[in-house]
């Protein structure tokens, strides 16, 4: 059974520094996925990561993928105050697409 | 639509009462999903369809849950007998899957904003 682990759980972090966000998974995965949710609304899909060694960016955020280590990790680079929200990562299992998600990381950027 | 649309927002019942949730994929998205979230937790995954076909059921959790889709498009989430710790968001969401050269491609995955269920 796949198993999906995030760390940290919750993160404070002061605007303008660096850091990530650490998503570990327990089994062979076809994809990783990581999202974005804001309080009460849905989730807003930020990157699919297909391959070993993917790298995606979008603006201040990063995520990358290690299918060797069943790792993948979300870079936050300078934080601003609106990268506030709870990011999940998200592997799939064989080729119906069901994902199993983490428990989320809260992320808080201080001003 | 332009994304996906769920129905009701916020339902409340009294335990014992059936309920039915429906969603509105993304048009002309084939894979249509059910997941359930708790408050601060992840999704859950309940099932998944492929047009009309129920591929993958294995989440939902007892047999008073079921679902369909039967023209392909629009999905019903049906609770029977509802008790209090069916209490939760319950979120639908659907991907334009394809298949390209013997694999699965890339695809993002739509999320709805979702239907409060509560049960009292």
């Amino acid at each position: 059974e796949l198993k999906v682990e995030q760390n940290p759980l919750f993160l404070s972090m002061q605007e303008g520094k660096n850091y990530t966000i650490y998503c570990n998974y327990s089994t062979t995965s076809d994809r990783l996925y990581w999202y974005r949710q804001d309080p009460g609304k849905s989730l807003e899909s930020l990157f699919v990561l297909l391959s070993n060694g993917a790298v995606k960016q979008e603006g201040r955020l990063m995520a990358s993928l290690d299918t060797k280590a069943r790792l993948s990790t979300l870079h936050i680079t300078a934080a601003v105050h609106d990268l506030s929200a709870t990011y999940f990562c998200a592997a799939n299992t064989g080729t119906a697409s069901k994902l199993t998600f983490g428990t989320g990381t809260r992320l808080q950027v201080t001003l | 639509g332009a994304g996906v649309s769920q129905s009701p927002r916020y339902k409340v019942t009294k335990r014992g009462q059936d309920v039915a949730l429906r969603c509105d994929p993304i048009s002309g998205h084939v894979s249509l999903y059910w997941y359930r979230q708790a408050l601060g937790q992840g999704p859950e995954f309940l099932t998944y369809f492929n047009y009309e076909a129920q591929q993958d059921k294995s989440g939902l959790p007892n047999d008073r849950f079921s679902a369909e889709r039967p023209e392909g498009s629009i999905s019903t989430l049906t609770i029977q007998r509802t008790e209090q710790r069916d209490s939760a968001m319950y979120r639908c969401a659907s991907s334009p899957t394809w298949f390209i050269f013997g694999t699965w491609a890339g695809n993002t995955i739509y999320f709805g904003e979702g239907s409060w269920l509560t049960v009292v």
